[in-house]
């Protein structure tokens, strides 16, 4: 099974600030990984898909990189709706895997 | 608007089975696979199967082939998923999910998860 690490487990930040969420595959998975926001009693909400394309819906500050191994969640100018828990999924191969999600709070 | 609606929580002893449910609404049940996924409390999320309800087809996580049975009722939009011989490692929530459409294996849609904590 392909293995996703996410990095870091948390942070904390404030509002504005810029945000960096790392995962990393243990094999290439090309561009087929997805980004997922979790909240509390909320289901988990699409944000970006093959690695860099943003779901419909999703506001433009949530951008996406990466191919290969390693990707990257950015969120530009952290917004109060934006505390959640951010986790990755690969769909390049079965079984689809996750990583162990990156939870952002308040500073 | 798209709707999941999972079956209330369930208690279950170890070595018993469970069949899950889930109604969808909003949308045409057969023009989208839906797919199940699990997690126990403090683990990562744990994908554990698909159904394509239009044809019935299905795909398993090898781990839990054999042990778990993914079926639908199309005449009433509902998923259903079995999972036998329980352990407590099976205590988790439970999702279903649909997926941004057929063979998809982005999920656009979740229901609300069911609870099952397996303790004798």
């Amino acid at each position: 099974d392909i293995q996703m690490t996410q990095s870091p487990s948390s942070l904390s930040a404030s509002v504005g600030d810029r945000v960096t969420i790392t995962c990393r595959a243990s094999q290439s998975i090309g561009e087929w990984l997805a980004w997922y926001q979790d909240k509390p009693g909320k289901a988990p909400r699409l944000l970006i898909y093959k690695a860099s394309n943003l779901q419909g819906g999703v506001p433009s500050r949530f951008t996406g990189s990466g191919s290969g191994t390693e990707f990257t969640l950015t969120i530009s100018g952290l917004q109060p709706d934006d505390f959640a828990t951010y986790f990755c999924q690969q769909y390049e191969t079965y079984p689809l895997t996750f990583g162990g999600g990156t939870k952002v709070d308040i500073k | 608007q798209v709707q999941l609606v999972q079956s209330g929580a369930e208690v279950k002893k170890p070595g018993t089975s469970v069949k899950l449910s889930c109604k969808a609404s909003g949308f045409t049940f057969t023009g989208f696979t839906m797919h199940w996924v699990r997690q126990a409390p403090g683990r990562r999320f744990e994908w554990m199967g698909w159904i394509n309800p239009g044809d019935g087809k299905t795909r398993y996580s090898q781990k839990f082939q054999g042990r778990v049975t993914i079926s639908t009722d199309t005449s009433a939009s509902t998923a259903y998923m079995e999972v036998t011989s329980l352990t407590s490692e099976d205590t988790a929530t439970y999702y279903c999910a649909r997926a941004l459409g057929l063979y998809s294996s982005l999920f656009d849609y979740w229901g609300q998860g069911t609870l099952l904590p397996v303790s004798s």
